[in-house]
């Protein structure tokens, strides 16, 4: 079985900063892993995804996600944050073969002035 | 790049009558496709797998006589919620992938208001 957990439902930034995201996975298996976005009333978007190359995962929108085993995480961010940023970001995980998705109950970012 | 079509965007329907939901592959050939519930201000909640040519697969807890899926070809996924209630008005979003492990594509969900 895998879970993910995201830490912080709800985060803050002002435009311009730094933007993290926190996501945590447990699984047996090695996972795969992905980030999406969803803006309201929408379908989620890929951010980006960890397959099993490279650990520092570059995504659209200039965030990127770095895959540490040993910390059992995948935090997503992005150097600079803009007003389009605002919106919720689910993190996910796959594992043990197919495209069975269980996702984090997502955190849902701000971009203040 | 692939893209999964939702219909309808949004649906009001009176108690008791039954609704069907939409999921098209337009660019690409899904054997297999997901669906979700999202309560408000919640995460995804996959109800059931959708397999071409076969039964669906619901997750624990799902009623199947409830929301029945059916997966009638390998561009076409459909929810239909029988005999609606107020607590199942909800946000449903359906998902598919071309090939394993590789990203889903996500519908643009529907809105269902049961009243």
């Amino acid at each position: 079985a895998q879970s993910v957990t995201q830490l912080g439902s709800h985060v803050s930034v002002s435009e311009g900063a730094l933007v993290l995201l926190r996501c945590n996975y447990s699984s047996s298996v090695p996972p795969y892993l992905f980030w999406y976005v969803q803006y309201p009333n929408q379908g989620l978007q890929l951010l980006l995804k960890y397959t099993s190359a490279a650990t520092l995962v570059k995504g659209i929108n200039g965030f990127e996600a770095e895959f540490k085993k040993s910390e059992t995480s995948f935090h997503l961010t992005k150097p600079s944050a803009h007003m389009s940023d605002a919106a919720e970001y689910f993190c996910a995980v796959s594992a043990g073969g197919g495209n069975k998705l269980t996702f984090g109950t997502g955190t849902q970012l701000k971009v203040e002035l | 790049g692939a893209v999964v079509s939702q219909h309808p965007s949004w649906v009001i329907c009176k108690s008791g009558t039954s609704v069907k939901i939409e999921c098209r592959s337009l660019d690409f050939q899904a054997t297999t496709m997901f669906w979700y519930r999202q309560f408000p201000k919640q995460s995804l909640m996959l109800m059931a797998t959708s397999n071409e040519g076969s039964k669906a697969t619901y997750e624990q807890g799902v009623e199947k006589d409830k929301f029945l899926i059916n997966h009638a070809s390998l561009t076409l996924s459909t929810l239909t919620v029988t005999s609606a209630h107020p607590e199942d008005s909800s946000f449903y979003i359906c998902s598919a992938s071309d090939r394993e492990h590789s990203p889903l594509h996500f519908g643009n969900g529907t809105r269902l208001t049961v009243t």
